[in-house]
């Protein structure tokens, strides 16, 4: 079974850019978490959907920052404008949440802001 | 609120070492327990998980046990490869609402395995 697809692997961009990074969960999953990796904040939960409606965006760090699930099967996570501190590793991940199912990674974009 | 507390790294062991990451926990309720493991460049892959206290999870030679007097889910190897390098991180799920089930993970404990 495919797992969770992100793209792009890597972006680079200069600063001010528009930054969209996507995801596809795993087939029947119906939660879906963005999260970002630093080596200085570690692992950090942005925003989680359930069946495509955005449940908890405490963590989003500001308003540049917005996240969209129109369907089952995608989602999106823009960021406008960059900056360089938003340099990171963004994971994407889905679970299914009946009976405390495990959440499953994709790969992550590897996201540079020059 | 839920969390999850995990032992700092980074954590250098020689080859054949016997591996222990503490991890402890807080929960309201009846939280489902995990360990995942993160190889440079990856995402996090779930390591094993456990469900309700007392299981044991288990998987490619690691293991961890809900323990619900101490509230600690230590993870455990007998004998660490240079193959086990990577960061490890405890996790958390909160047993689910109807809004779906939230997770709260450790900060990460790099381990680096010399031969």
């Amino acid at each position: 079974d495919a797992g969770v697809i992100q793209s792009p692997r890597h972006e680079v961009t200069e600063m001010g850019q528009e930054v969209t990074l996507r995801c596809k969960p795993i087939s029947g999953h119906n939660s879906l978490f963005w999260y970002r990796q630093t080596m200085m904040r570690g692992l950090e939960l942005l925003i989680y959907f359930n069946n495509n409606v955005p449940i908890d965006d405490s963590g989003m760090p500001e308003d540049r920052f917005s996240a969209k699930m129109p369907n089952a099967s995608f989602s999106t996570l823009k960021i406008q404008p960059s900056e360089p501190r938003d340099s990171a590793v963004y994971f994407c991940a889905s679970s299914w949440d009946g009976g405390n199912q495990p959440q499953h990674f994709g790969d992550g974009t590897r996201l540079s802001i020059l | 609120g839920d969390s999850v507390t995990q032992m700092e790294g980074p954590v250098t062991l020689s080859e054949e070492a016997f591996l222990t990451i503490n991890c402890t926990y807080t929960a309201t309720g009846y939280p489902s327990l995990f360990w995942y493991v993160q190889y440079p460049g990856e995402g996090l892959q779930l390591l094993l998980k456990a469900t309700k206290a007392d299981d044991k999870g288990s998987n490619k030679g690691f293991e961890a046990t809900y323990r619900k007097e101490t509230t600690s889910f230590h993870l455990e190897k007998g004998s660490v490869q240079v193959s086990d390098s990577a960061v490890y991180f405890c996790a958390l799920s909160d047993g689910g609402s109807n809004t779906g089930n939230q997770f709260y993970f450790g900060t990460g404990t790099s381990l680096t395995v010399i031969p």
